[in-house]
C-alpha cells in the first residue's frame, strides 16, 4: 500500500537555524497539506498545494516559514530562523480527491 | 472558519465495553467529517469518515453518527480491545477548500 513519506523523522537544531522537512505524497496525489501538530493538540494546517500553486497559506508565518513544491510532486518546508516556539510535529499529507487524507509519519522537530 | 471541538479529552474503559467521543463543529456548510487514529509516534490514520448525505456509517465495530441539525457527530468504538488503546482525532472540512479543522484530540485508554 503506497504511503506518504517524509524526512527527517526527527530533527533537533537551535534557535536562529534554518531546517527543511522533505515529503514526497502518494503517487498521483494533487493535493498536498502540511500540517504543525503541538502536543496534546490536532494537527493545524500551514498550506496546501494544488499541483505546484498554493492554494491556502493563510496560517503560514510567512516572516519565517516557506513552502515548494516546483513540480507538483514532492514538497518542502523550511523553517529560518527557527524559534523555540516552532518545536513540535510537522506532518505531510496528500490527497486524490480533495477530501480523503493520508498522512506522512511526520518530523518531530525540537528547537533548543 | 470552521471550528470543531471534541469531548471527553481522555477515555478510559474497561475491555469489551463501548467507547463514544463526540465533536461538534460550527461551519454549517462542513460536509466531510472524518477521524483519525494516532497511537504514540506514528502517523494519523483515517478510520472511518462521513458525508453529510448521510446520518450513520458502520464498517465493523466502529461506527460514526452524524447530526446536522444540531452540528454534531460521534464516533462509537464496540467491543473495545487493548489495541484501540490511541489519541483520536475528529475532523471537518467543507466541499469549498477541503481544508481539514480539527478537534483536539480524545486519549483513549482500553483497560484489560
Amino acid at each position: 500500500e503506497a504511503e506518504v513519506a517524509q524526512s527527517p523523522r526527527y530533527k533537533i537544531t537551535e534557535k536562529s537555524q534554518a531546517v527543511a522537512f522533505w515529503c514526497d505524497p502518494i503517487s498521483g496525489h494533487a493535493t498536498l497539506y502540511w500540517y504543525r501538530q503541538i502536543l496534546g493538540q490536532g494537527p493545524e494546517l500551514l498550506v496546501q498545494f494544488q499541483d505546484e500553486s498554493v492554494v491556502d497559506d493563510s496560517q503560514l508565518p510567512k516572516d519565517r516559514f516557506s513552502a515548494e513544491r516546483l513540480k507538483g510532486v514532492d514538497s518542502t518546508l523550511k523553517i529560518q530562523p527557527a524559534e523555540l516556539g516552532d518545536s513540535a510535529m510537522y506532518l505531510c499529507a496528500s490527497s486524490l480527491s480533495a477530501d480523503t487524507q493520508y498522512f506522512g509519519p511526520g518530523t518531530r522537530l525540537t528547537v533548543l | 472558519g470552521e471550528n470543531v471541538e471534541q469531548h471527553p479529552s481522555t477515555l478510559s474503559v474497561q475491555e469489551g465495553d463501548s467507547a463514544v467521543i463526540k465533536c461538534t463543529y460550527s461551519d454549517s456548510a462542513s460536509n466531510y467529517f472524518p477521524w483519525y487514529k494516532q497511537e504514540l509516534g506514528k502517523r494519523p490514520q483515517l478510520i472511518i469518515d462521513i458525508r453529510s448525505n448521510v446520518g450513520e456509517k458502520k464498517d465493523q465495530r466502529i461506527a460514526v453518527t452524524l447530526n446536522k441539525t444540531a452540528k454534531h457527530f460521534s464516533l462509537h468504538i464496540t467491543e473495545t480491545q487493548p489495541e484501540d488503546s490511541a489519541v483520536y482525532f475528529c475532523a471537518a472540512s467543507t466541499a469549498n477548500d477541503y481544508k481539514l479543522s480539527f478537534g483536539a484530540g480524545t486519549t483513549v485508554t482500553v483497560r484489560a
